[in-house]
């Protein structure tokens, strides 16, 4: 399988815990994106890298939220002290040069209680 | 700032109708667009896209969709339903002028639930 994978697929964790979640994007592209969603929502971009280098951060992206792709191919998504409103499914994504067009990993479905 | 609104959350049409999915959006410029589905509990499938050139674009599963930029809409369609599109169907754009020609983040519409009546 080559496509984009994320793992955990789910993780339930209590209020004020640290998550990290990694994805594997496909192999050949440099581009990869973390996104969230929400029930009933569309997905909402969080950030954006090219190789390792993190070029873009939505303001969604608090403090507490970090990513990192140190050699430009698997990436982290950390999230410090969790909170209830945390809880979506965080999905990340790939992309090549060009053309446009992200493929999309199965997401990681994250629960705070 | 872009923004892409999925007129109807919910559709419904008889397996062997016609699909229409509604999608507008609002951009300073021409943007890149996109279909995408969603099955329960998974990622999301790139259906189609449109970047430059023919407005009329296909898709996978039969789906197809006309960029029209004095309507400033991008409709999915698809001749015949079948039981298996009964999904998510997401509309998203990105913005070609910013970083590295449609590289930045895709905002998305907030879905239209395609149900399939036997």
């Amino acid at each position: 399988d080559t496509g984009v994978s994320q793992d955990p697929r789910h993780k339930i964790t209590k209020r004020g815990q640290n998550v990290t979640f990694r994805c594997d994007p496909i192999s050949e592209h440099n581009r990869l994106y973390w996104y969230r969603q929400t029930l009933g929502q569309g997905p909402e971009f969080l950030t954006y890298f090219q190789n390792e280098a993190q070029l873009e951060k939505s303001r969604l992206l608090s403090d507490r939220f970090s990513a990192e792709r140190p050699k430009g191919s698997f990436s982290t998504l950390e999230i410090q002290r969790t909170e209830q409103g945390d809880s979506a499914m965080y999905l990340c994504a790939s992309s090549p040069s060009w053309p446009p067009g992200q493929f999309f990993g199965p997401g990681t479905r994250l629960t705070v209680l | 700032a872009q923004s892409v609104t999925q007129l109807g959350s919910h559709v419904s049409v008889s397996e062997g109708a016609l699909v229409l999915l509604r999608c507008n959006y609002s951009s300073s410029v021409p943007p890149y667009l996109f279909w995408y589905v969603q099955y329960p509990n998974q990622g999301l499938q790139l259906l189609l896209k449109y970047t430059t050139g023919a407005t009329l674009v296909k898709g996978i599963n039969g789906f197809e969709a006309e960029f029209k930029k004095s309507e400033t809409s991008f409709h999915l369609t698809k001749p015949s339903a079948h039981m298996s599109d009964a999904a998510e169907y997401f509309c998203a754009v990105s913005d070609p002028a910013r970083t590295g020609g449609g590289a930045d983040g895709l905002t998305f519409g907030k879905g239209t639930h395609l149900i399939i009546q036997p």
